[in-house]
């Protein structure tokens, strides 16, 4: 079975620092692709960065990255340079690449984060 | 704005009233989805739409009824609920049912009395 593991449930982190948010998974599958998604206060989820299982190099987008190991199964979102609209929580997603499993994507439980000024 | 429209944002009803949720695409995707958001856990996803086909339904009970009349709007019709049906629902579209990012919309929150 698939499932996404984030054992942060909250973090405090001042303004202008780098942030690590912690994802592991756990898929018998050898294709996959893991996604992190931000929901404000308002609810709406939002995209923020992709990573396919064979890519070799680690997905950037501005100021997210993410710091892919696959031998540990980790998927771990850095944000450089907070901002205090950065506040939010942050999900980790998994989806398959089996017929059955492939149009499902999976969340993890999510990290509050809370950017302090 | 992600292109996803959900209608109403917020919603109170009583045990044995009937409502729908609905859920507007304009980004020519394929594929819609349905979860639901509770609090302390994983979204949960309910059904999976492509091509207006639905191709998930992850058990979820039958007072929750999903409609696709075609590939741009979702339905969720809701009936006889319970409180522990209270939560935030969240549809989301996809590209296709196997390729690239969700988009969602903002949710509508869900309060059974």
């Amino acid at each position: 079975a698939q499932k996404i593991t984030q054992t942060q449930p909250g973090m405090f982190v001042q303004e202008k620092e780098a942030v690590t948010l912690d994802c592991t998974y756990d898929t018998s599958d050898q294709s996959y692709g893991l996604f992190w998604y931000k929901q404000p206060s308002s609810g709406e989820m939002i995209f923020l960065i992709y990573q396919g299982s064979y890519d070799e190099q680690n997905a950037t987008e501005g100021r997210y990255s993410l710091n892919f190991q696959k031998a540990r199964k980790s998927a771990n979102l850095v944000i450089s340079a907070s901002q205090l609209g950065d506040s939010a929580m942050y999900f980790c997603a998994m989806r398959g690449n089996q017929v059955d499993r492939d149009d499902k994507i999976i969340f993890g439980k999510g990290t509050r984060l809370h950017i302090l000024p | 704005e992600t292109g996803v429209t959900q209608t109403p944002r917020h919603l109170v009803m009583g045990m044995t009233n009937k409502k729908s949720l609905k859920c507007e695409q304009h980004l020519g995707h394929n594929a819609m989805y349905w979860y639901k958001q509770s609090a302390k856990k994983p979204l949960e996803l309910m059904f999976v739409y492509s091509l207006e086909e639905r191709v998930e339904n992850n058990s979820v009970p039958s007072r929750f009824s999903p409609e696709c009349p075609n590939s741009s709007h979702l339905f969720l019709h809701l009936h006889t609920l319970q409180p522990e049906d209270s939560a935030l629902y969240l549809c989301a579209s996809r590209r296709d049912r196997n390729t690239g990012e969700l988009f969602f919309g903002e949710g509508s929150r869900l309060t059974v009395l």
